[in-house]
């Protein structure tokens, strides 16, 4: 069974401390890796797509790297308005439900001033 | 705006009742996906259609739930008879097919409909 997990679960930083959040993923076959983030009380929003080991995407002060057991989600410099959950998710190709997301729990930011 | 849209944001109801919630997805996209979170926890899959075609749906998906998407436009989802343990967001997403890369895409959520039942 495909299994999401993400650490930690949740991250307090002061603004611009530098970290990385873990996503560990078991899958049959990788159809796709998602970073996703979700402000309280609403729904995700979605962040970066990786597709294959080696793959590195950027956004602003985000960088999510993957390879073939885990990716990466790391943060330069954050400021307060990265405060946020950020959710992992995977597609398996191999699985029942081909195109659902397979969500980890997520890891919950906190940057203070 | 142009995003996923999702009504009600809000819902309470008594246990027993029934409930519809509606989504209505970003234009052209012909994939629309329903998903339940509750807190603490990352969002979990319910079902899935292609246009109107129903093509996957969760174990989590008992028989009190349904969900429609006539035309392969909106959908419903509707919860009959409505227990305690319903109670989460329900999230709607939707995503484009794009030829020669349809299993490559970015699902794009709404912003949830809250369902409390007392």
């Amino acid at each position: 069974e495909d299994q999401v997990t993400q650490s930690p679960e949740a991250l307090r930083l002061q603004e611009g401390e530098s970290s990385s959040l873990n996503c560990s993923y078991t899958v049959s076959g990788l159809r796709g890796l998602f970073w996703y983030r979700q402000d309280p009380g609403k729904g995700p929003e979605f962040l970066f797509t990786l597709y294959s080991a080696g793959e590195e995407k950027e956004k602003e002060r985000l960088k999510a790297t993957l390879t073939k057991k885990e990716s990466f989600l790391h943060i330069t410099a954050p400021k307060p308005e990265d405060s946020a959950t950020y959710l992992c998710a995977v597609q398996d190709r191999d699985s029942n439900s081909g195109y659902a997301l397979n969500f980890g729990k997520g890891t919950s930011l906190l940057v203070t001033p | 705006d142009t995003g996923v849209s999702q009504d009600p944001r809000h819902k309470i109801t008594k246990r027993g009742q029934n409930v519809t919630f509606r989504c209505d997805p970003i234009s052209e996209h012909n994939r629309l996906y329903w998903y339940r979170q509750t807190l603490g926890q990352g969002p979990e899959f319910l079902t899935y259609f292609q246009n109107e075609a129903q093509l996957e749906k969760s174990r989590l998906l008992s028989d009190r739930f349904s969900a429609e998407r006539p035309k392969g436009s909106f959908s419903t989802l509707e919860i009959q008879r409505t227990e305690q343990g319903d109670s989460a967001m329900y999230l709607c997403a939707s995503s484009p097919t794009r030829d020669g890369r349809s299993s490559y895409n970015e699902q794009f959520f709404g912003p949830g409909t809250r369902l409390t039942v007392l």
